[in-house]
């Protein structure tokens, strides 16, 4: 089944330690990005990669670093994590240009992050 | 003017009812124009892209219009499963994704 799986689920964490939310895409997708969704705010890219070892700032890029080392990975790390950090997550995938008619946005099912 | 703006809701409308909503964006060099469906704490999945001369997909109607720069949604006959809410998404001119904040949907039996 062609999917983008996210690890864990939910993440409860303390201030200040690093933590890795994982992502796997199965449908050999150039394209890979993060979010973060918040109640008012919507969905805010993190970062985004365009293909293996290309990677980009999106619009809230500050406390997060990623890494596309493989064409299916695309971790998620959180050096220091704050409070602030606290949010949903989603993980997502498209072929090529995800702007294309033919190739959509795929999103994992989220990871719920809560920093304390 | 916000980037991609649409109409919070909630809107609540009676089971079999027409809705339709709309969605403005600012760049007038966007490209792309999508709606997601968002199911509550779920992830967003694409329900269909929008086309320059509109398109529809069963109970579904999206249409374009670039002259005033919104994108509009028409639910024909709304089911309950059709609760959820709609995202708006636009590529813009900078290759950027640009998601809406959502409008909410509450069809009441």
């Amino acid at each position: 089944e062609a999917q983008v799986t996210q690890n864990p689920r939910y993440l409860i964490t303390v201030t200040g330690k690093k933590l890795t939310v994982t992502c796997s895409q199965n449908m050999n997708h150039e394209y890979m990005s993060w979010y973060r969704q918040d109640p008012g705010l919507g969905l805010r890219q993190i970062y985004y990669s365009m293909n293996v070892e290309v990677t980009d700032k999106g619009d809230v890029p500050e406390g997060y670093k990623v890494s596309r080392k493989e064409k299916r990975n695309f971790p998620l790390i959180l050096e220091s994590p704050s409070p602030n950090q606290t949010s949903l997550y989603f993980c997502a995938s498209s072929s090529n240009d995800p702007s294309s008619y033919n190739s959509p946005l795929h999103f994992g099912n989220g990871t719920r992050l809560t920093v304390t | 003017r916000k980037e991609v703006e649409q109409d919070p809701g909630p809107f609540n409308v009676p089971e079999g009812a027409t809705v339709a909503f709309n969605c403005t964006y600012s760049n007038s060099a966007s490209q792309s124009f999508f709606w997601y469906r968002q199911d509550c704490r779920k992830e967003p999945k694409l329900l269909m892209s929008v086309y320059s001369s509109g398109n529809e997909d069963g109970r579904f109607t999206a249409q374009l219009n670039r002259a005033s720069q919104y994108i509009s949604l028409l639910i024909r006959d709304s089911k309950l499963s059709d609760s959820a809410t709609y995202l708006c998404v636009v590529k813009g001119g900078d290759d950027k994704i640009i998601f809406g904040k959502g409008t909410r949907l509450h069809i009441l039996p």
